[in-house]
């Protein structure tokens, strides 16, 4: 079944660690994005995609990386977990060129640096 | 700058009521726009977009360009409505959301 999939879904870890939050799709999408939210806060763009190889910088200024080797697959990583990390981060994907401007969610994975 | 404004961050009615979540938006161009809901224990998806003039689960929206607004609007609002709600703007190839109404239908 086509879909959009993040794992962890949740994830605890401690301050210096190296994390890597997973983004896969099955739905042939050339468009990738990640964007952060805290509670009651907009979603910001932090990185998008529009193919394999091609990665660039959203409008929020993030300590985050990420790369696009194979289409379907979009890891966001963290090479050392501070506190002011803690968020939730949500994956999403779209079709190249398409009008209809639909955004595809995943289920989102909740980052908590202690 | 694209920004996107949802001045309330929670909305109550009753049952049967109408109901109409604001939005406002800023942009240099002509904007397509969008709302997206989440409900609870499921993704963001979308609900409708301007260009396609629809309504969805009776819900319906108007871009009004003098205004800069793109509210929800809903006749009468039902139990199943209750949600977050974001509304979003396309610039090219990014999108940009507010910061959500949460919509409480009560019985």
């Amino acid at each position: 079944e086509a879909d959009i999939y993040q794992t962890p879904r949740y994830l605890v870890i401690g301050t210096g660690k190296k994390i890597t939050l997973e983004c896969s799709q099955t739905m042939g999408h050339d468009k990738m994005y990640w964007y952060q939210q805290d509670p009651g806060m907009e979603l910001h763009l932090i990185h998008y995609s529009y193919g394999v190889n091609s990665t660039e910088k959203g409008d929020l200024s993030s300590e985050s990386t990420v790369s696009r080797i194979r289409t379907e697959h979009f890891p966001l990583t963290l090479e050392s977990a501070r506190p002011s990390h803690t968020s939730q981060y949500l994956c999403a994907s779209s079709e190249q060129g398409a009008r209809t401007g639909e955004l595809f969610f995943g289920e989102g994975s909740r980052l908590t640096v202690l | 700058a694209q920004r996107v404004t949802q001045p309330e961050k929670l909305l109550s009615v009753f049952k049967g009521a109408p109901v109409e979540l604001k939005c406002n938006y800023s942009y240099s161009g002509s904007p397509e726009l969008f709302w997206y809901v989440q409900y609870s224990r499921q993704r963001l998806q979308l609900l409708l977009r301007h260009i396609s003039r629809e309504s969805i689960k009776g819900f319906t929206a108007d871009l009004n360009k003098g205004e800069t607004s793109f509210h929800l609007k809903k006749p009468f609002a039902q139990e199943e409505d209750s949600a977050m709600y974001y509304c979003a703007l396309r610039d090219f190839n990014k999108f940009y959301f507010g910061s959500g109404t949460k919509l409480n239908v009560k019985p």
